[in-house]
């Protein structure tokens, strides 16, 4: 069965600095990976899927993740970071196990940006 | 503007009482789900449509019921049996059941239930 472990559920950063959320995943066959992101009492948005191709994905707001077979991780990045990144950020990857088009989500990690 | 409406946002409800909250989407999206969220918890599945008419229980359907009669409609009943009903609903949809389509979140609703 598909699973997801996010590292770290609360992360703190600097205003500038380089944010890095980590997300390991656990599936038998190649998987599909997502990000989204949550602001408080909302739903949540699409930052960057991986289905197939290349391993370094590009999403929105300057967030990008690269799928690393080897290691089983889907790490989300961005260089540098701006107050509006604070927010909770989930990891899926696609439920093989279940119903296609099902996704299996990770448990989130809260980023918080200080000035 | 495309996209999925849930109502109401905020909703309080006293114990022992049903509850529908409602979900529509005009993407003409086929497959159509309903996520508990809990602090801490991530995302759980409750419910899911792939097609009118038909739907499947996911990991905690226990005390909550669905119906999908209408393509852009699921609405989610949450039953007087559900014992620890307070919590953030989201409804979600995606264009097909194949994997590689991610899901479109509505903007959710809190329930609190007393």
């Amino acid at each position: 069965a598909q699973s997801v472990t996010q590292l770290g559920s609360h992360v703190s950063v600097s205003e500038g600095a380089l944010v890095l959320l980590r997300c390991n995943y656990s599936s038998s066959v190649p998987p599909y990976l997502f990000w989204y992101v949550q602001y408080p009492n909302q739903g949540l948005q699409l930052l960057l899927k991986y289905t197939t191709g290349a391993t370094l994905v590009k999403g929105i707001n300057g967030f990008e993740a690269e799928f690393k077979k080897s290691e089983t991780s889907f790490h989300l990045t961005k260089p540098s970071a701006h107050m509006s990144d604070a927010a909770e950020y989930f990891c899926a990857v696609s439920d093989y196990g279940g119903s296609q088009g099902n996704l299996i989500f990770g448990k989130g990690t809260k980023l918080s940006v200080k000035p | 503007d495309g996209g999925i409406t849930q109502s109401p946002k905020y909703l309080f409800r006293k114990e022992g009482q049903n509850v529908t909250l409602s979900c529509e989407q005009n993407l003409n999206h086929d497959a159509m789900y309903w996520y508990r969220q809990d602090p801490g918890q991530g995302l759980r599945l409750i419910y899911y449509s792939q097609i009118v008419n038909d739907f499947q229980k996911g990991d905690i359907a226990e005390g909550y019921s669905v119906s999908r009669e209408k393509k852009e409609s699921f609405p989610l009943t949450v039953t007087s049996a559900q014992k620890n009903p307070t919590a953030f609903y989201l409804c979600a949809s995606s264009p097909s059941d194949s994997l590689s389509y991610e899901q479109y979140f509505g903007p959710g609703t809190r329930l609190t239930v007393t």
